[in-house]
């Protein structure tokens, strides 16, 4: 069984700039998550997805942006990116209806602002 | 708010040593509790997990953690390291109201010297 994939894995974008990073869950899962990783917060919790519905979201700006596709791929997006938006994103998928936190994780997408 | 802390941030060991690294978290109700582990160069990916039921548990690769509820810990333990267990340690929580919500602690960076 294929795991979690994340596109791209690498990618430079400049202040002001948008970005959208793109997630395919394990096949048969529908929960997909998104975590912020950096070096001075750690992993932090973006959004949660299940068919189609943001179930749950954590304390970030508006600027970042998700949706789920029928075919339970995700994409994030963040606008008017900032150079503290540098991170490893990370997507985490699970077959579970109801989260339980255990969750499987791609390899994650590098964002570098410059 | 619910917290996690893990109180090493870099422990280094030789083979053969034994491990305990600390998790302890902040939150009164009924968690779901875990270690997730990074491999140089991998995914994050689930080492053990406590639901409910016996407060040891066992993991892959000959981890365990002890869930001790009137002191807010979940300790991960080995009683033999390897070199191969050199890899970042995160300890995570989550309630079952927030569903794939994990708060994760800051890491723990074990380097294991052969």
């Amino acid at each position: 069984k294929a795991g979690v994939t994340q596109t791209p894995r690498y990618l430079i974008k400049t202040r002001g700039q948008q970005v959208t990073l793109s997630c395919s869950p394990i096949s048969g899962h529908r929960s997909v998550s998104w975590y912020q990783q950096t070096p001075g917060q750690g992993l932090q919790f973006l959004f949660e997805y299940f068919s189609e519905t943001q179930r749950n979201k954590g304390n970030f700006p508006g600027r970042f942006s998700g949706r789920q596709f029928s075919n339970s791929r995700s994409e994030m997006n963040v606008s008017t990116l900032e150079l503290g938006d540098s991170a490893l994103y990370l997507c985490a998928s699970t077959q579970d209806r109801v989260n339980t936190g255990e969750l499987f994780f791609g390899e994650g997408s590098r964002l570098t602002v410059l | 708010a619910q917290s996690v802390s893990q109180h090493n941030h870099h422990v280094i060991l030789s083979e053969a040593a034994s491990l305990e690294l600390g998790c302890n978290y902040s939150y009164g109700g009924t968690v779901n509790l875990f270690w997730y582990v990074q491999y140089p160069g991998q995914h994050l990916q689930l080492l053990l997990k406590y639901f409910s039921g016996d407060p040891l548990v066992k993991g892959i690769k000959g981890f365990e953690a002890e869930f001790i509820k009137s002191k807010f810990s979940f300790n991960l333990r080995k009683p033999s390291v390897q070199w191969s267990d050199t890899a970042e340690y995160f300890c995570a929580v989550t309630t079952y109201n927030q569903g794939g919500k994990l708060i994760f602690g800051q890491g723990t960076e074990l380097s294991v010297k052969p």
